[in-house]
């Protein structure tokens, strides 16, 4: 079973420009949550789409923007780039489900290997 | 607001040691809580997600405990190897939301030396 596959593996911009990261989930899961990564804070979440439906949302800017397509892969844009946004951004799928099915909703998170994002 | 910490923030220890890595939490109400593994430049490998119900999860040489009410949790290493070595994270899953977002600690940096 493929993992989780995020592309590209690393991106150079500079500031002000926009860029677009994708995560395709491991077959068969609705969930595909993103978070981002840098050694002063950390793992932060930054959202979550299950079933093309964003479900919730970090506490990042309007700039971090997603989306979801109807065969669960991913895509995730920041514009307006600034030297603040360079970390590694990961992808995380799982089954997902509702509270209520604790079967799916249990179900640890699968992580891909990242996009390195370097802005300048 | 959940907080998650993890200390040591770096642990170096021989191979062949056994030993703990400890995660707290401030807000006991959590649906699960998990563990993770990264190495260097690399995504995060599950290793042991432990629901609220539970009090311990095993998968080989590693043993994880809950204690939700005092808002703590350790992973356990049995024999620690070389290929141990890596940043361990544990993330808490708070039962006031929506989805699946998962607060982490900053990790523990793991080095066993053979």
């Amino acid at each position: 079973k493929a993992g989780v596959t995020q592309t590209p593996r690393y991106l150079i911009k500079t500031r002000g420009q926009q860029v677009t990261l994708s995560c395709s989930p491991i077959s068969g899961h609705r969930s595909v949550s993103w978070y981002q990564q840098t050694p002063g804070q950390g793992l932060q979440f930054l959202f979550e789409y299950f079933s093309e439906t964003q479900r919730n949302k970090g506490n990042f800017p309007g700039r971090f923007s997603g989306r979801q397509f109807s065969n669960s892969r991913s895509e995730m844009n920041v514009s307006t780039l600034e030297l603040g946004d360079s970390a590694l951004y990961l992808c995380a799928s799982s089954l997902g489900g509702f509270r209520t099915d604790r079967l799916t909703y249990n179900s640890p998170l699968h992580f891909g290997n990242g996009t390195r994002l370097t802005v300048t | 607001k959940q907080e998650v910490t993890q200390i040591p923030a770096a642990l170096s220890v021989p191979e062949g040691e056994n030993l703990v890595l400890n995660c707290s939490f401030t807000d006991s109400a959590i649906y699960n809580l998990q563990w993770f593994r990264q190495d260097p430049g690399k995504g995060l490998t599950s290793l042991l997600l432990i629901q609220s119900s539970q009090r311990e999860q095993t998968s080989g040489r590693l043993n994880a405990s809950l204690d939700k009410s005092s808002g703590r949790s350790t992973l356990y290493i049995a024999a620690s190897q070389p290929g141990d070595s890596a940043t361990y994270l544990c993330a808490v899953l708070p039962l006031n939301q929506a989805g699946t977002a998962l607060i982490f600690g900053k990790g523990t940096t793991l080095s066993v030396s053979s």
